[in-house]
């Protein structure tokens, strides 16, 4: 079946622009994950969902950055005013259930890109 | 704040040699995972360990649970295992920490 996709795959922007990054988790999927994996850095954890809930929001690195899930299935990643700071690349995980014991399917990710 | 090092950082192996990348954490944990990155950023999910060792085709994964401690094996290695191999550590919630990567190149 279709594994974790996410769009999109480059996005290049200004500084102080609004970007948005989108995360389809397979289908099912009760958790999903978005991790930060900066150039010569190891990845960060950035938020989880449990269905439409996000219970612990502390990963992310600035009031700037905001997430959602709706549905159950789609996320969306949002970082207002983007700064250079910013640019790495984005990725998403899902798995079957919520748990740190559950085996996670990785996106490709999204290389954003901030000018 | 959980630290999570991974040794070496770097390992360039010739084909059919034994390889062994290590992880070490300093907080108790209620699950470790080992990850794989191509070049291209693909990541994949290798193993998730709570205890004892766990084997898949020639990678084999062990934790010490007392000694804060994982490692990860590969036999008989070969040029397509060249990868970056990521431990990522979890004790409660979903939260995740993970290492910097051990980046392994095999040469044929």
């Amino acid at each position: 079946g279709a594994g974790v996709s996410q769009s999109p795959s480059n996005k290049v922007t200004e500084k102080g622009k609004d970007v948005e990054l989108r995360c389809d988790p397979i289908s099912g999927h009760t958790a999903l994950y978005w991790y930060r994996q900066s150039l010569g850095q190891g990845l960060e954890f950035l938020i989880y969902f449990q269905g439409n809930s996000a219970p612990d929001k502390s990963g992310l690195p600035s009031d700037r950055f905001s997430a959602e899930r709706t549905g159950g299935s789609v996320s969306t990643l949002t970082i207002q005013r983007t700064q250079q700071e910013d640019s790495a690349v984005y990725l998403c995980a899902s798995s079957a259930q919520w748990g740190n014991q559950e085996t996670q399917y990785f996106g490709p990710g999204t290389r954003l890109l901030v000018l | 704040k959980n630290e999570v090092e991974q040794s070496p950082q770097n390992l360039t192996a010739q084909e059919g040699e034994f390889i062994t990348i290590n992880c070490s954490y300093s907080v108790g944990i209620s699950a470790l995972h080992w990850l794989q990155q191509h070049p291209g950023g693909g990541i994949v999910s290798l193993f998730m360990l709570s205890s004892g060792k766990k084997k898949h085709g020639r990678l084999i994964a062990t934790i010490n649970i007392q000694e804060k401690h994982s490692s990860l094996h590969i036999t008989a290695s070969h040029p397509r295992d060249s990868a970056v191999y990521i431990c990522a550590v979890s004790w409660t919630g979903n939260q995740f920490y993970f290492g910097t990567g051990t980046s392994l190149t095999v040469i044929p």
